[in-house]
């Protein structure tokens, strides 16, 4: 079982729509990352959080530790969205666990 | 500043040759990481340094693999010998008190 599960696996959406890319996890950890890795490869870390909410321009990252679950909203998709999305997350000592990835496709 | 900087971009060997990969962190980061990345298992930390010192290397997959950080502004990841299953991309990150990674472009590794 992977400590780290990414939903879904892979999305098409619009332009314009709204998008939300879930992620659950096992383990305790000390913070949550999302990961953006663009058709060429290149990988930006798009946030790290621990609690509560993220946003940054389009792109809005929440976590609820109870749960255990985060999720990656993206407003008003366009297609230079069009990526592979990533969640990890780290924990005391610096043990990284990934998910497999969501591969999100925009469409004009 | 120019980011994280790997060298080389792609490397081609064969079998049994001896593999150095190249980092430069961005100056002023505290942390750095290596990873791998392959269709079937996706990203792994293979190692992190702090202030050059390596704090956990258990995701280095078996001794082959070697990583030395001599200074603040130099990485090496080393595999020898090489084996076909070491064909992957390699990245390495930086970052300052582990707040925000940023990546280098990888090196894409071919062993034949």
């Amino acid at each position: 079982k992977n400590e780290v599960e990414q939903s879904p696996q892979n999305l098409t959406a619009q332009e314009g729509e709204f998008i939300t890319i879930n992620c659950s996890y096992s383990v305790g950890i000390s913070a949550l990352h999302w990961l953006q890795q663009h058709p060429g490869g290149g990988i930006v870390s798009l946030f790290m959080l621990s609690s509560g909410k993220k946003k940054h321009g389009r792109l809005i990252a929440t976590i609820n530790i109870q749960e255990k679950h985060s999720s990656l909203h993206i407003t008003a998709s366009h297609p230079r969205d069009s990526a592979v999305y990533i969640c990890a997350v780290s924990r005391t000592g610096n043990q990284f666990y990934f998910g497999t990835g969501t591969s999100l496709t925009v469409i004009p | 500043d120019a980011g994280v900087i790997q060298s080389p971009r792609h490397e081609v060997t064969e079998m049994g040759q001896e593999v150095t990969l190249r980092c430069k962190p961005i100056s002023g980061h505290d942390y750095l990481f290596w990873y791998r990345q392959t269709m079937m298992r996706g990203l792994e930390l293979l190692i992190y340094f702090n202030n050059n010192v390596p704090i956990d290397d258990s995701g280095m997959p078996e001794d082959r693999f070697s990583a030395k950080m001599p200074n603040a502004s130099f990485s090496t990841l080393k595999i020898q010998p090489s084996e076909p299953r070491d064909s992957a991309v390699y990245f390495c990150a930086s970052s300052f008190s582990q707040i925000r990674q940023y990546f280098g472009p990888g090196t894409r590794l071919t062993v034949l």
